[in-house]
């Protein structure tokens, strides 16, 4: 009955490499989000979709592209890895893009070589 | 939206109360205050949020100073399972407004 899942929860991967990673909410919310935790444990938002169109891009490379199919759903591709996007990636989903309360996800975390 | 200053680390007792001090000199009178925690390898989770009025819930208490410069989290009977890193933010309740997370409090609650 997990809330926001991510997948994967690891991603190992080589520097110039595309990866996604997919989240998934079951609590019927319209906004979902996109953060990025560096290693210094900062957490900023780069995305937020509601009932799958764009609504935040937080001045994030275009190397990242979101994709929502439905409002579920909202996955995070990432073309062309470089080192500094290694990180914790964290999915979250809020009723509406006026709720006081995210529910994140457990993270994935990030690491290109 | 304003900044906030939280101390980076603290030690509580468990079954102490644990008292997490913010600071939002610069708040703007339709800033709410929002306490989230992160617990290792999880992702955050909210806490509480009010904008003047103490608030109160299950996890904890929220004091705000009347002249809302600053803000005091309570959690009223710390447990080990509460050690994680507090994070104090300051925001308008708005459309699609954003969270900005600074380096919070880490909290250790100790046996």
């Amino acid at each position: 009955d997990t809330a926001v899942s991510q997948t994967p929860k690891y991603l190992v991967t080589q520097m110039g490499n595309d990866k996604s990673i997919k989240c998934e909410q079951n609590l019927g919310h319209d906004t979902m989000y996109w953060y990025k935790q560096d290693s210094k444990k900062f957490l900023k938002i780069m995305f937020s979709y509601n009932n799958k169109e764009l609504i935040i891009n937080e001045t994030v490379p275009n190397r990242f592209s979101p994709k929502s199919p439905d409002k579920a759903h909202l996955n995070l591709h990432i073309n062309s890895l470089e080192l500094g996007d290694s990180a914790v990636y964290f999915c979250a989903s809020s009723q509406d893009g006026n709720s006081n309360e995210q529910f994140f996800g457990p993270g994935t975390r990030l690491t290109v070589l | 939206d304003a900044k906030t200053t939280q101390p980076p680390s603290m030690d509580c007792a468990e079954g102490r109360a644990a008292n997490l001090p913010c600071n939002h000199s610069t708040i703007s009178g339709n800033e709410y205050v929002y306490w989230y925690r992160q617990i290792h390898s999880q992702g955050p989770q909210y806490i509480i949020h009010g904008l003047k009025n103490n608030e109160t819930n299950e996890m904890a208490s929220l004091i705000i100073t009347e002249d809302r410069k600053s803000s005091t989290l309570i959690l009223p009977h710390a447990t080990l399972r509460d050690t994680a890193v507090y994070y104090c933010i300051v925001r308008v309740e708005d459309n699609f407004n954003k969270f900005y997370f600074g380096s919070g409090t880490k909290l250790n609650v100790k046996p």
